[in-house]
């Protein structure tokens, strides 16, 4: 069974430039979740989308977007990068939306801003 | 609002050693969610254990053993006989119950380094 697949694992961006990353969830999991991991504010939740509707958004700017399709796939979007824009992004997938589910997470993609 | 709290930044040990990563929890949901990840350094998060508010009951898998006490929010985590593939860092995290979505905060996270 194929984990959650993120892509591209690493990218080079420059200030100002936009970047978009993609995330194929688990065959059958319709809950997608990003999280946004830095050394100095740790991970915190982007958002989460089920069945193409996002549940629910973190505090971030609204720079940051994503969205979800009919497959389940999804992609977040980061217009106008700036340089703490810098992190590792994680997508998790799980079967539903729910507090207690298990999220299994992909191996992230790192952003670096120059 | 939901927090949590891992104190111990940096854990190093000597393999074979006995290691606890301590968790510390807030929230003011009745009904909640606490998960351990495992971040090793290709840099996916990995489940480990999740327990609900209402499970109290401690549980050993293996070389894992974890200790939940409600009285005091705390979740700990216990490696017993450490081995150096267990190098990682490793989350605490806490999730709302059933709102029809679904949001993790995680603590700062503990790295933890077995030597040979």
């Amino acid at each position: 069974k194929a984990g959650v697949t993120q892509t591209p694992r690493y990218l080079i961006k420059t200030r100002g430039q936009q970047v978009t990353l993609s995330c194929s969830p688990i065959s059958g999991h319709r809950s997608v979740s990003w999280y946004q991991q830095t050394p100095g504010q740790g991970l915190q939740f982007l958002f989460e989308y089920f069945s193409e509707t996002q549940r629910n958004k973190g505090n971030f700017p609204g720079r940051f977007s994503g969205r979800q399709f009919s497959n389940s796939r999804s992609e977040m979007n980061v217009s106008t990068l700036e340089l703490g824009d810098s992190a590792l992004y994680l997508c998790a997938s799980s079967l539903a939306a729910s507090g207690a589910n298990v999220l299994t997470f992909g191996a992230g993609s790192r952003l670096t801003v120059l | 609002a939901q927090k949590v709290t891992q104190a111990q930044t940096e854990i190093s040990v000597v393999e074979k050693e006995d290691v606890t990563l301590d968790c510390v929890y807030e929230t003011r949901d009745t009904t909640y969610y606490l998960f351990w990840y495992k971040q090793p350094p290709s840099g996916e998060l990995v489940f480990l254990i999740r327990r609900n508010s209402f499970d109290e009951q401690n549980e050993i898998s293996g070389r894992y053993s974890w200790n939940f006490q409600k009285s005091t929010s705390s979740f700990n985590f216990t490696i017993t006989a450490s081995q150096v593939v267990d190098s990682a860092v490793y989350f605490c995290a806490l999730s709302e119950a059933d709102r029809g979505a679904q949001k993790l905060v995680f603590g700062q996270g503990t790295r933890l380094t077995i030597n040979p």
